[in-house]
C-alpha cells in the first residue's frame, strides 16, 4: 500500500523557470514532512521539512506548501538552475515516533534545460 | 568530519546465497536506520538500530536482519538471496537526542544473479 503519492515523474523546466513537484498522504498520523534530493550515485539529502502546524515553508529557493485538509503538499524550486537537476523525493512519517521511519513518495526525476 | 560511510559500494550475488553489508554513521549520531531502493523507486524503510537493538521494523521478511555494535556502526544481513534483493541499500544515521535530519550514506549496490 503506497500510503505518499508523488507527481510527475518526471518534470522538464526551463532555467530561470518554477520547478513544482506534489505529494498526497493518506495516513493521517504523518507528522512530518520532508523533501529529499537525489544525485546519481548519492544517497538522498534532506533538502527542506515542515510540520503541520505551519501551511508554508520557505528556505532560499525552495518552499514547502502544506494543505493540512486535502492531505497534500508540494516543493516549488524557484528560479530553477541546471545544478537543481536530480530526482526529487518527498516523504512522510509519524514525528513522535522519531523521523528515521520515513514513507517515501516514488520520486520525480527533474531536469533544469538552458 | 566524515558523513555516514558504506561498504562495499558495489556486490554481485547469486541467488541464494547471503550477504552483510556495513555502515559507519556520523560522528555524534548514535541510530542507524536501513532502506532498500529498488531502480526507479523511493526508499523503503527496513529496520532501525539503537542502543544495539532494533527498534523499528518495516514490511521486509526475516532474511534481512541487522547488528548494531557499541561504537553505534551497524551491518545488514541478507540471508538467501533472491533476485528481487537486488537493490540499492541505503544507510542514514541520526541522533536520538535531536529528532531532526537524517543524514544517508552513498548506499551499497546490490546485483542479485
Amino acid at each position: 500500500q503506497q500510503q505518499v503519492k508523488q507527481s510527475p515523474q518526471s518534470l522538464i523546466v526551463q532555467k530561470g523557470g518554477i520547478s513544482i513537484i506534489n505529494c498526497a498522504y493518506e495516513n493521517t498520523a504523518f507528522d512530518y514532512f520532508p523533501w529529499y534530493q537525489q544525485f546519481p550515485g548519492k544517497g538522498p539529502a534532506l533538502l527542506i521539512a515542515i510540520r503541520p502546524d505551519v501551511s508554508e515553508k520557505k528556505e532560499g529557493r525552495f518552499t514547502i506548501s502544506f494543505n493540512k485538509s486535502a492531505k497534500q503538499f508540494s516543493l516549488h524550486i524557484m528560479d530553477s538552475q541546471p545544478g537543481d537537476s536530480a530526482t526529487y523525493f518527498c516523504a512522510a512519517s509519524n514525528y513522535g515516533f522519531g523521523n528515521e521511519k520515513l514513507t517515501f513518495g516514488t520520486g520525480t526525476r527533474l531536469t533544469i534545460i538552458p | 568530519d566524515a558523513g555516514v560511510t558504506q561498504s562495499p559500494t558495489h556486490l554481485i550475488k547469486t541467488r541464494g546465497q547471503q550477504v552483510t553489508l556495513r555502515c559507519s554513521p556520523k560522528s555524534g549520531h548514535d541510530t542507524v536506520s536501513w532502506y532498500q531502493q529498488a531502480l526507479g523507486q523511493g526508499p523503503q524503510f527496513i529496520f532501525q538500530y539503537y542502543e544495539e537493538e532494533e527498534r523499528q521494523r518495516g514490511n521486509f521478511p526475516d532474511r534481512f536482519s541487522g547488528h548494531q555494535f557499541p561504537n553505534y556502526s551497524s551491518e545488514l544481513n541478507v540471508n538467501a538471496l533472491l533476485l528481487g534483493d537486488s537493490a540499492l541499500y541505503l544507510c542514514a544515521s541520526s541522533w536520538t537526542g535531536k529528532n531532526e535530519k537524517l543524514f544517508f550514506g552513498s548506499g551499497t549496490q546490490l546485483s542479485v544473479l
